[in-house]
């Protein structure tokens, strides 16, 4: 059974760069359909989809925070990454990995992890 | 594109029917999924591309449409179906951008 775990610090200083790790268990991600995304919540409100990256290494990510954000991929070690530059208090959230086959839509997510941004 | 979802909530007592709504700013022909998010847990994969049901889905849960009005129909409330669900769409830039959400609560 497809697991993924979220991994990473739990708080980031303002202007930092935050960074998760997504590490996928119990199945294969050689196939050439997976997307790996990233999406986010913050306390009490709705999903934001932050990007993903897909088999062939190409990404898309939301306009909104293209400017800030790489989401890359290990497929040697299953994992997939996200990198989040110049943070600020707006970007407190739970953030949640998730794996789609064959398309973004996810089939598999992780349970979340809570990243808080402040001094 | 906007996904909008209505209504914002939607109360409603167990064996009842909930229709929820999805409406997009532009045509996402069937490409349109459902998730049903219940407190402190990850989103769950419901329907994809309109209206074919995930793996374990239970077949009370069932969704219709395309282009740009989508409806996610409950048949019949079970306890567990009081939740949060959002739409989500993957066929116009950007894609992957979720509705704000409805939630079912018990009336």
């Amino acid at each position: 059974q497809v697991q993924l775990q979220e991994s990473g610090p739990g708080l980031v200083k303002p202007s930092e760069t935050l960074s998760l790790t997504c590490t996928v268990t119990g199945g294969s991600v050689n196939s050439g359909s997976y997307h790996w995304s990233w999406i986010r919540q913050p306390p009490g409100k709705g999903l934001e989809w932050i990007g993903y990256i897909n088999y062939s290494g190409n990404t898309n990510y939301n306009p909104s925070l293209k400017s800030r954000v790489t989401i890359s991929v290990n497929m040697s070690k299953k994992q997939f990454s996200l990198m989040l530059n110049s943070v600020t208090a707006a970007d407190t959230a739970v953030y949640y990995c998730a794996m789609g086959l064959p398309t973004l839509f996810g089939n598999y997510w992780g349970q979340g992890t809570l990243v808080t941004v402040s001094s | 594109i906007v996904l909008t979802q209505s209504p914002a909530t939607l109360s409603l007592s167990p064996g009842e029917r909930a229709t929820l709504s999805c409406r997009a700013s532009e045509s996402v022909s069937s490409y349109l999924a459902w998730y049903q998010q219940k407190p402190g847990q990850a989103p769950r994969l419901l329907i994809f591309d309109a209206s074919n049901r995930a793996t374990g889905i239970p077949a009370r849960f069932s969704g219709s449409g395309s282009g740009t009005d989508f409806t996610l129909t409950i048949s019949s409330l079970e306890p567990e179906d009081f939740a949060v669900y959002y739409c989500q769409q993957r066929s116009n830039w950007p894609p992957g951008i979720f509705g704000g959400g409805t939630k079912v609560e018990i009336k």
